[in-house]
């Protein structure tokens, strides 16, 4: 199956700062998606963005499905943007095993 | 309409007994997964569904785990006989088959194995 990389593993910012969080695939995916772990545990979906850009409120994803990867940008960071974001992917040769990496962990301070 | 809908959202249970996980995915959803997330291992595939039919049970750790969905609007996960190494968050997501086929994952259930 696929590998998906995310970096960096953990991020700490000021509030009003911010932020880019990558994502890597080792293989060429489909169904890329980006989500929010809260501190809740609840996962709530940022954005599907198979390729191309989306824009939503501060949030912004770029995926580039040539070259495998997938960016996270935040911007004006809250404390309530704190929490896990994952991205997860379905390789474009495999079935539809949404594949998840490890994490980056955002802590945003007051 | 409502998103994807877990119960119990918290079970905590003896080793050796039977634990069943529910799940209700959204309607018009032919797709249904379950997925275990554990700090040691993260988010990993189970089990899922199309149409109702099991096609990719490859993730299910071992015997000790079934799951069913005997209709478009239930499943479930079950754990018989339960381990303290089954403690985790079991999350169940849903998406549609073909097109747009992004997930929608429920709250989770926090199982406790004691």
């Amino acid at each position: 199956g696929i590998q998906v990389e995310q970096s960096p593993p953990d991020l700490i910012l000021q509030e009003g700062a911010n932020s880019t969080l990558r994502c890597n695939f080792s293989d060429s995916v489909n169904n890329l998606q980006w989500f929010h772990q809260n501190p809740w545990g609840q996962l709530i979906n940022l954005f599907y963005i198979p390729s191309g850009t989306k824009q939503n409120g501060r949030l912004s994803a770029t995926t580039v499905a040539t070259e495998r990867y997938s960016l996270l940008y935040i911007s004006s960071s809250q404390t309530t943007d704190s929490g896990v974001y994952f991205c997860a992917g379905i390789s474009n040769f495999g079935n539809e095993k949404l594949t998840f990496g490890t994490g980056t962990r955002l802590t945003i301070i007051p | 309409d409502a998103g994807v809908i877990q119960s119990p959202r918290h079970e905590v249970t003896e080793m050796g007994q039977e634990v069943t996980l529910r799940c209700k995915p959204i309607s018009g959803h032919n797709s249904l997964f379950w997925y275990r997330q554990t700090m040691m291992r993260g988010l990993e595939l189970l089990i899922y569904f199309n149409n109702n039919v099991p096609i990719d049970d490859s993730g299910m750790p071992e015997d000790r785990f079934s799951a069913k969905m005997p209709n478009a609007s239930f499943s479930t996960l079950k754990i018989q006989p339960s381990e303290p190494r089954d403690s985790a968050v079991y999350f169940c997501a849903s998406s549609f088959l073909s097109g747009t086929v992004e997930q929608y994952f429920g709250p989770g259930t926090r199982l406790t194995v004691t």
